[in-house]
């Protein structure tokens, strides 16, 4: 364990299904992140929610939706999803200090197949 | 933030001392550089970072070069465990929001 939670480890879910994504950070960290990771490809950063307002969101479709509603907690929810978003999905979290370093402790991932 | 350039893959001998380099020539003043591992199908594992002076930890030593433009990860005595994806990276500072942004890392295998 290295301090994120991701649950669940595997989910199967059909097109028209709504299911949501849980992460949970025991660091006491006060940034939390979304990542992709389809095959072959390198890791893609979704969402940054950083002491629990989002501030980036990259051009991530509306059917992936996140939720951050206290600095331990960041949820996706997800909504008629295509096959093509089949992927591991990471989560990750940090401290955010100014003009400090601020390494990341990601969570081992949902790996998600949409059918 | 600065990109890097990694080489896709090196293989390297048990017992032996990996060296993988990493370039970075756009690295900028305040720019940290930060190295990650993945094992296959589990999240990215922090190993190391530094800005300027050389750093070592349990895992690994990192070596910068004084221009910044480059930087090398020695992994003293390769493992089996140690095959992987290292992913170099460099990152700013900022008072929120600071994000990684991953490439397509070094895919190291360890052989026997």
């Amino acid at each position: 364990e290295t301090g994120v939670t991701q649950t669940p480890r595997h989910l199967v879910m059909g097109m028209t299904n709504k299911k949501s994504l849980k992460c949970e950070q025991h660091l006491g960290h006060n940034a939390m992140y979304w990542y992709k990771q389809s095959a072959k490809k390198p890791l893609e950063l979704m969402f940054v929610y950083s002491l629990e307002e989002r501030v980036e969101n990259n051009s991530v479709p509306s059917r992936f939706s996140p939720e951050c509603p206290n600095s331990s907690h960041l949820f996706l929810h997800l909504h008629t999803l295509q096959p093509e978003d089949s992927a591991l999905y990471l989560c990750a979290s940090s401290q955010d200090r100014v003009n400090l370093p601020y390494g990341y402790t990601f969570g081992s991932g949902t790996r998600l197949t949409v059918v | 933030d600065a990109k890097t350039t990694q080489p896709p893959s090196m293989d390297c001998a048990e017992g032996r001392a990996a060296n993988l380099p990493c370039n970075h020539s756009t690295i900028s003043g305040n720019e940290y550089v930060y190295w990650y591992r993945q094992i296959h199908s589990q999240g990215p594992q922090y190993i190391i970072h530094g800005l300027k002076n050389n750093e070592t930890n349990e895992m690994a030593s990192l070596i910068i070069t004084e221009d910044r433009k480059s930087s090398t990860l020695i992994l003293p005595h390769a493992t089996l465990r140690d095959t992987a994806v290292y992913y170099c990276i460099v990152g700013g500072k900022k008072a929120a929001g600071n994000k990684l942004t991953f490439g397509g890392g070094t895919r190291v295998l360890v052989k026997p």
